[in-house]
């Protein structure tokens, strides 16, 4: 089941630099797309959500883009900071809102002083 | 800042014994889920629970899997003879209202170890 897939396992940047994390997804009935921080020894912590009507959402440091036609998600963090350190898991869901969730394999980010 | 918590933070058993997972989600949360992710893998669902029925639940939730909310309080997870493929991070998480952005507040998880 490859519903959403984080092709990139891993991403380091340096501190005040643009992080790009990136997604895709096959299935075009997802209706909503969302970011999961995951800290180690910690439960994925929501970061930000976008619905499939919109191309743009943000929040703070965090944007998500969306492109429907490509099939593609990204999550922008400018500028980066060291506790940015984290998994990342991008995941989708339809819009029956039972809180099944699909996730993506996650990429780890290192955000390096 | 009110949290879900999850016990045991690990737990080893024996292929065929009966785990249960437990959580205490948040207090004034009603909808309630597992997931679970296998070393290496992906976050899986496994099961969301509403006023006291299952709403949706997994291909993977079969037979030997089951949950209950017994009291008030606390969500639980019980695997009746577990297998080896049964060990993973367990995960419960727990929302006021119906997820319609897909936030979802989850424990620090549950290891399972069977052995």
């Amino acid at each position: 089941d490859q519903q959403v897939k984080q092709n990139s396992p891993s991403l380091s940047v340096q501190e005040g630099r643009i992080s790009i994390l990136n997604c895709d997804y096959t299935n075009s009935m997802f209706d909503y797309f969302l970011w999961y921080k995951k800290y180690p020894a910690e439960g994925p912590t929501f970061l930000i959500s976008i619905s499939s009507i919109k191309d743009k959402n943000e929040d703070g440091r965090f944007t998500v883009f969306l492109n429907k036609s490509a099939k593609h998600l990204s999550l922008h963090i400018v500028p980066s900071q060291p506790g940015d350190s984290a998994v990342y898991f991008c995941a989708a869901m339809w819009s029956s809102n039972t809180g099944k969730l699909i996730f993506g394999q996650g990429t780890t980010l290192q955000v390096k002083p | 800042e009110p949290e879900v918590t999850q016990t045991p933070s690990h737990q080893v058993t024996q292929m065929g014994q009966e785990v249960i997972l437990r959580c205490v989600p948040i207090s004034n949360h009603l909808y309630f889920y597992w997931y679970r992710q296998i070393l290496g893998q992906k976050v899986e669902f496994l099961v969301s629970f509403y006023n006291n029925e299952i709403s949706e639940k997994s291909e993977i939730f079969d037979d030997q899997f089951s949950v209950e909310r017994p009291d008030g309080s606390n969500f639980t997870l019980k695997i009746r003879s577990t297998k080896l493929e049964d060990s993973a991070m367990y995960f419960c998480a727990s929302t006021a209202g119906v997820p319609y952005t897909g936030e979802l507040f989850f424990g620090e998880g549950s290891r399972l170890t069977v052995l």
